[in-house]
């Protein structure tokens, strides 16, 4: 069974503050998906990484895949109360588009 | 553009009763479709998964049942409905070999 642990499991920080997200799997995937889910909402993909080493930036959010495709990081700089909500990632392997996920990161950024 | 669609939004169901949990997808033909439930704030664990009408694979071994019976619908059913069985029900699609999925607005299932 593959597994993809995210770390930290919650995160409470204040507006401007940098954090960075890490998953991590002992499994190679063929790419990695970060998702952000607001509460009571289904997840909206951030981004697919598929090269390892690869480094993708979406305004302040920069994703990193690890070089072996084992692991993931979520970087944001300068948070802001927006980026609160339940970060995931998840890794593909196999047929069908099958998805594993990761156990979650809650960031919750106040004012 | 495409949309995926589930209802009903909220459920409140009784111990032994039956369910019936829909998601359509428009603008898109022959996608994978998924049905995923969600633990309180935590990770999605696969239940079952699609690649054609007719055609469903399980992943847990579970009280749940899903059918594809259209190209674009996708069916989670229970014949009785356990207190485990309560949870946030989310229906995702994808297109064939790639691997970004698309995620409803999921259904908030409460077994009391």
């Amino acid at each position: 069974t593959q597994l993809l642990e995210q770390s930290p499991q919650f995160l409470s920080i204040q507006e401007g503050e940098n954090l960075t997200v890490y998953c991590n799997s002992s499994s190679v995937f063929s790419s990695l998906q970060w998702y952000r889910q607001e509460p009571g909402e289904g997840p909206v993909l951030l981004v697919t990484v598929v090269t390892g080493g690869e480094v993708k930036k979406l305004k302040r959010l920069t994703f990193q895949f690890g070089d072996a495709r084992k692991d993931s990081s979520l970087h944001i700089t300068a948070a802001q109360p927006g980026d609160t909500g339940l970060y995931l990632c998840a890794g593909m392997t196999g047929t069908a588009s099958k998805l594993t996920f990761g156990t979650g990161t809650r960031l919750q950024v106040t004012l | 553009s495409q949309t995926i669609h589930q209802w009903p939004a909220t459920l409140v169901q009784p111990v032994g009763s039956p369910l019936s949990l829909e998601c359509t997808v428009e603008g898109t033909s022959n996608p994978n479709l998924y049905w995923y439930r969600q633990a309180a704030g935590r990770g999605l664990q696969l239940l079952f998964y699609s690649v054609g009408i007719g055609q469903i694979s399980s992943e847990v071994p579970q009280n749940l049942s899903a059918s594809r019976p259209q190209d674009r619908q996708f069916i989670l059913s229970s014949k009785k409905l356990l207190l485990s069985d309560s949870g946030f029900y989310l229906c995702a699609w994808s297109v064939l070999g790639l691997p970004e999925q698309f995620f409803g607005p999921g259904t908030r299932l409460t077994v009391l």
